[in-house]
């Protein structure tokens, strides 16, 4: 069992939806979380970092946290064609730095 | 300010050949950071640099090797290629050495074909 799951996808909305998309995880040791989006042959892009339960809200996107569940989120409010691309959920224990990366979701946002 | 920058951007290789990529980091940062994404395998670690150290390492096999210059720039050297290395190798990199907390910022990456 992968240490981070996530929603493989693709998928695919009308412009305007709101888009939720979702990792979990197995190790309770994953202390920081974040979200990048990646755009075709290009590298992640940081949108969101968070390091404790809740919500964490940065324009049209909230990322929410639920350790407790170990249940990552993503909401995409007001979602536009721009918006096309794999989104990635990270986590990292601390003190080891790397980033465990969950496998991505594609997203596609239809004019 | 200029990003994380990587070259070549494209490499193209045969099997046994020796590979080395490069990174720069943002200005000010330290620590550096290798990834490998390879078709259906996703996004794994492979080695972190800070201060000119290695300070971890991902389950990937000795023939992966890399150092960091005092300019903090890196190079990543994979010996002996074989043909499932062909991906694209991301780097990164974040302010400190220290804080858990600092995130981490990717470059382009640099696309390697095995043949």
């Amino acid at each position: 069992q992968k240490e981070v799951e996530q929603d493989p996808g693709p998928l695919s909305v009308p412009e305007g939806a709101i888009v939720s998309l979702n990792c979990t995880y197995s190790n309770s040791a994953f202390q920081y979380f974040m979200w990048y989006r990646q755009y075709s042959r290009k590298g992640p892009e940081l949108l969101m970092y968070t390091y404790s339960s809740g919500n964490k809200e940065d324009g049209r996107f909230t990322a929410q946290v639920d350790k407790s569940s170990k249940y990552i989120s993503l909401f995409i409010r007001d979602s536009q064609p721009s918006d096309s691309a794999t989104y990635l959920c990270a986590m990292t224990r601390g003190i080891a730095r790397q980033l465990t990366f969950g496998s991505g979701t594609q997203l596609t946002v239809l004019p | 300010e200029a990003g994380v920058t990587q070259s070549p951007t494209h490499l193209i290789k045969t099997r046994g050949q020796q590979a080395t990529l490069r990174c720069s980091p943002i200005s000010g940062h330290t620590s550096v950071y290798w990834y490998q994404q390879a078709l259906g395998l996703g996004l794994q670690f492979l080695l972190w640099y800070d201060e000119g150290e290695e300070r971890n390492r991902g389950n990937f096999p000795p023939r992966f090797s890399g150092r960091q210059f005092p300019n903090y720039s890196s190079e990543l050297n994979v010996n002996a290629l074989e043909l499932e290395d062909s991906a694209l190798y991301l780097c990164a990199s974040s302010p400190r050495g220290v804080r858990d907390t600092d995130t981490q910022y990717f470059g382009p990456g640099t696309r390697l074909t095995v043949l």
